[in-house]
């Protein structure tokens, strides 16, 4: 069983500050890894895509990722209370069509 | 342009209705998805197409039906829901299925009411 793990939160965090969402997954022949934001009642979005280890920054956002440690993090700098949300962490494997999903984490960024 | 679309943005039917999804990309994907999303809950997929067919079905009731007319179109038809159907309808298609970099891009959804 294929298993992607998150804290639920709530996490809070003080507007301008840094936002760390952290993922661990189970199965070691992963190799593609994504962040969702979530709105309340919306879609997901995909904010970022990471495949090698190491980080990956796209204006205020960073995924880092670990295969030997089999983790992978989000890290939102200078958070802003529209970063509020539900981000959810989602796992693939080369070639095959399915993602695993993780259960999501509550943001909360307070003014 | 990762612009997925779904129609309608909202559904209430009956038990005995039949009704349809539609979703419709035009970014040259090849990989369609239907996901259905609980409150609270990460997205659970149902069905994918991969180049037009149908590739993985996840045991989904067959009061589901998909259908893929073509490569830009998805359709989720319902006939005979239970209440416990009631759920968010997520779209989502990638370049392919079988690539390394299948980023799925989801539409804003459905919001399913069975009464």
């Amino acid at each position: 069983q294929k298993e992607v793990e998150q804290n639920s939160g709530p996490l809070s965090v003080p507007e301008g500050a840094i936002a760390s969402l952290n993922c661990t997954y189970s199965d070691r022949g992963s190799q593609s890894f994504f962040w969702y934001r979530q709105y309340s009642g919306k879609s997901p979005e995909l904010i970022m895509s990471i495949y090698s280890n190491g980080d990956k920054e796209d204006g205020r956002f960073t995924a880092q990722l670990n295969k030997a440690s089999q983790y992978v993090s989000l890290l939102i700098r200078d958070s802003q209370p529209s970063d509020s949300a539900t981000y959810l962490c989602a796992v693939g494997n080369f070639g095959n069509e399915k993602l695993t999903f993780g259960t999501g984490t509550r943001l909360t960024i307070i003014p | 342009d990762t612009e997925v679309t779904q129609t309608p943005k909202h559904l209430v039917m009956g038990m005995t209705n039949k009704k349809s999804l539609k979703c419709e990309q035009h970014m040259g994907h090849r990989a369609m998805y239907w996901y259905k999303q609980k409150a609270k809950k990460p997205p659970e997929l149902m069905f994918v197409y991969s180049y037009e067919k149908l590739s993985i079905n996840e045991s989904v009731p067959s009061r589901f039906s998909p259908e893929c007319p073509n490569s830009s179109l998805l359709n989720l038809h319902l006939h005979a829901l239970q209440p416990e159907d009631s759920a968010l309808y997520l779209c989502a298609s990638s370049l392919t299925s079988g690539s390394p970099s299948y980023e799925q891009y989801f539409g804003p959804g459905t919001r399913l009411t069975v009464t």
